[in-house]
């Protein structure tokens, strides 16, 4: 069966401190792969989404960027944060129109 | 803006009693879907009803979509104080399924 691993689960970084976050899935090949966020008590904004290696599209300018180095990985990150990129980061994959989730990683920039 | 707007924000039930949580949206889409999520966690999905569909269920869930009204609800039947959680609608937009559109979910508190 398919899984899929999110990490680290928690951060917490200075402003203008590099982040990395990623997040791998196993049991499939090719996913449509995905990178949310969702602010406290709010719904989810697509940041990145993958259709294969080396293919990234972004749908909000910010101060993140997305790679996908192999097939199963996908991996956030940013030169510099700034306070306004804490938030709740979900990775997905998807299957026939149906996402499915990691268990999250929050980032807090302080 | 977002595609899907979820009515109400938050809402809260006594065990047994049923849930029925409505999401709106704009534009044509190709299927809507329901997830959860508890607190802290991942999404999890829940059902997916097609455009050409109207209604679907599935154990104590049960969808309807109206497209003419642009419009969808989640019924959970008996509820549970394990139904607690947050819900949410997305829309397919694109015929390929690359990308779903979320709203900003409806807060399900249920009291045992």
């Amino acid at each position: 069966s398919q899984t899929i691993h999110q990490w680290p689960a928690t951060l917490v970084q200075p402003v203008g401190s590099p982040l990395s976050l990623e997040c791998t899935v196993e049991g499939t090949s090719n996913p449509n792969l995905y990178w949310y966020r969702q602010a406290a008590g709010r719904g989810l904004q697509l940041l990145f989404y993958s259709v294969g290696i080396g293919q990234i599209s972004s749908e909000v300018p910010q101060n993140l960027s997305a790679s996908r180095p192999q097939d199963r990985q996908f991996i956030l990150s940013s030169k510099k944060l700034l306070l306004s990129d804490s938030g709740f980061y979900l990775c997905a994959w998807s299957v026939k129109g149906e996402l499915f989730f990691g268990e999250g990683s929050r980032l807090t920039v302080l | 803006s977002q595609q899907g707007e979820e009515d109400p924000q938050a809402l809260s039930i006594q065990e047994g009693e049923n849930a029925t949580m409505n999401c709106s949206y704009k534009t044509s889409i190709n299927n809507l879907q329901w997830y959860r999520q508890n607190s802290g966690r991942g999404l999890v999905h829940l059902i997916l009803i097609r455009s050409n569909e109207r209604e679907k269920h599935s154990g104590r869930l049960r969808v309807t979509l109206d497209t003419s009204k642009k419009s969808s609800s989640l019924l959970i039947t008996a509820s549970r104080a394990a139904d607690t959680a947050s819900y949410f609608c997305a829309t397919d937009l694109n015929n390929a399924g690359n990308m779903l559109t979320f709203g900003g979910g409806t807060r399900l508190m249920v009291k045992p």
